[in-house]
């Protein structure tokens, strides 16, 4: 079956440009989480939702980081006024039991 | 707090060594403990994993035994192949509120030449 996909999958935006990253998680999965993945570094978690529901956003970084899914599928992260020290691997992953599957991911680069 | 600590690469083998790749945690609660792999220009993709302490995980050939008293995840296989160059992540889940985010390690980068 399709698993995780994550669109695009390279964003390039100018500092101070508003980004929209789509996640299309496996059908069926209650739970979604967004990583962020910084050159050379392990995932670090973002945000967290179970159907549409976000019940922790414990790790946005800043109040320009939102993340919404607003009927219990398909995910979207957004960043408003991008800066560089955004550019990074975003990652979205889907959980069924105990098991976490990963999309791709979108590598953003803000010049 | 909840981490993951990992031995710093790179690491490099040649085809059929042995490998370990030493992983130990801090964590309150009882976590659950997992091995992802990162092929170049692919994304995460589990490799295996332990919900409970002295449970093993495996799979290709790898291998990895939850260890509560020394709070290590080990990951070894007996002989390495050319295609088993990726970066190595181990990574812990602990349930807690309605969560079970994964916490990574800063990854291991390993390079198996023929």
């Amino acid at each position: 079956g399709a698993g995780v996909s994550q669109s695009p999958r390279y964003k390039v935006a100018k500092r101070g440009q508003d980004v929209a990253l789509r996640c299309d998680p496996i059908s069926g999965h209650v739970s979604l989480f967004w990583y962020q993945q910084a050159l050379g570094q392990g995932p670090e978690f973002l945000t967290y939702f179970q159907n549409e529901a976000q019940l922790d956003k414990s790790g946005l970084p800043s109040d320009r980081f939102f993340a919404e899914r607003p009927e219990g599928s398909v995910s979207t992260l957004k960043i408003q006024r991008t800066q560089q020290e955004d550019s990074a691997v975003y990652l979205c992953a889907s959980m069924t039991i105990d098991t976490q599957y990963f999309g791709p991911g979108t590598r953003l680069t803000v010049l | 707090g909840n981490s993951v600590t990992q031995m710093e690469g790179p690491v490099t083998l040649s085809e059929e060594a042995f490998l370990t790749i030493n992983c130990t945690y801090t964590a309150t609660g009882y976590p659950s403990l997992f091995w992802y792999v990162q092929y170049p220009g692919e994304g995460l993709q589990l490799l295996l994993k332990a919900t409970k302490a002295d449970d093993k995980g495996s799979n290709k050939g790898f291998e990895a035994t939850y260890r509560k008293e020394t709070t290590s995840f080990h990951l070894e296989k007996g002989s390495v192949q050319v295609s088993d160059s990726a970066v190595y992540f181990c990574a812990l889940s602990v349930r807690s509120s309605n969560t079970g985010k994964l916490i990574f390690g800063q990854g291991t980068t390993l390079q198996v030449k023929p």
